[in-house]
């Protein structure tokens, strides 16, 4: 069993609609989690970062983190087709990177926003 | 303008044929490493380096290798590529003090086909 799991899609959602991305993760000492957005052609770019459980909001985008389910979510309100992006969940123990404490990848989903 | 840049971004080898994948960053930061994506099983960390000189491997190291002479720079060496080397690349960094998991900068990328 994967310790992040990503359903890799593809998905997609017209103009304008409300987007929700998910990853599960197995391992509880995960504290960090961040979403990265890799457009075609190139390298991910961060796209989001939380702390702990909760929510973060930041423009159209909305991190939501359930330490209790292992579960993490993404949202986008209002989609454009400039989201039209594959979307990455990292997840870490440690905001450092001594020993071992290396950032795990999901797989990524694969969205289109449709005009 | 901040970047992490790779060298080449398309590279096709036979296999055996030593090659080197560049990269190089004008962040000066201290933290870098390489990925790997393959599809279904998302981005993997090949190599980290917290400093000059200072390398340890990631989840799958076998088959690479990286050296760290200087701050900006941190190449990929493969010395006798196979077939099951063939991936998209990627090359990272981020800022110092151990804070590797805060944000990772990445390369566009380089895909190498290994015949």
């Amino acid at each position: 069993q994967k310790e992040v799991e990503q359903d890799p899609g593809p998905l997609s959602v017209p103009e304008g609609a409300i987007v929700s991305l998910n990853c599960t993760y197995s391992n509880s000492a995960f504290q960090y989690f961040m979403w990265y957005r890799q457009y075609s052609r190139k390298g991910p770019e961060l796209l989001m970062y939380t702390y702990s459980s909760g929510n973060k909001e930041d423009g159209r985008f909305t991190a939501q983190v359930d330490k209790s389910s292992k579960y993490i979510s993404l949202f986008i309100r209002d989609s454009q087709p400039s989201d039209s992006a594959t979307y990455l969940c990292a997840m870490s123990s440690s905001i450092t990177n001594f020993g071992n404490e290396k950032l795990t990848f999901g797989t990524g989903t694969r969205l289109t926003i449709i005009p | 303008e901040a970047q992490v840049t790779q060298n080449p971004r398309y590279l096709i080898t036979v296999t055996g044929k030593k090659l080197t994948v560049t990269c190089s960053q004008n962040m000066n930061h201290e933290y870098m490493s390489w990925y790997r994506q393959d599809p279904g099983l998302g981005l993997r960390q090949i190599y980290y380096s917290m400093n000059v000189e200072v390398t340890d491997k990631g989840d799958v190291p076998e088959g690479y290798k990286v050296s760290r002479k200087e701050k900006r720079n941190f190449p990929l060496i493969l010395e006798s590529p196979s077939p099951n080397q063939t991936s998209l690349y990627f090359c990272a960094s981020s800022f110092g003090q151990g804070l590797s998991n805060e944000k990772l900068f990445f390369g566009s990328g380089t895909q190498l086909s290994v015949l």
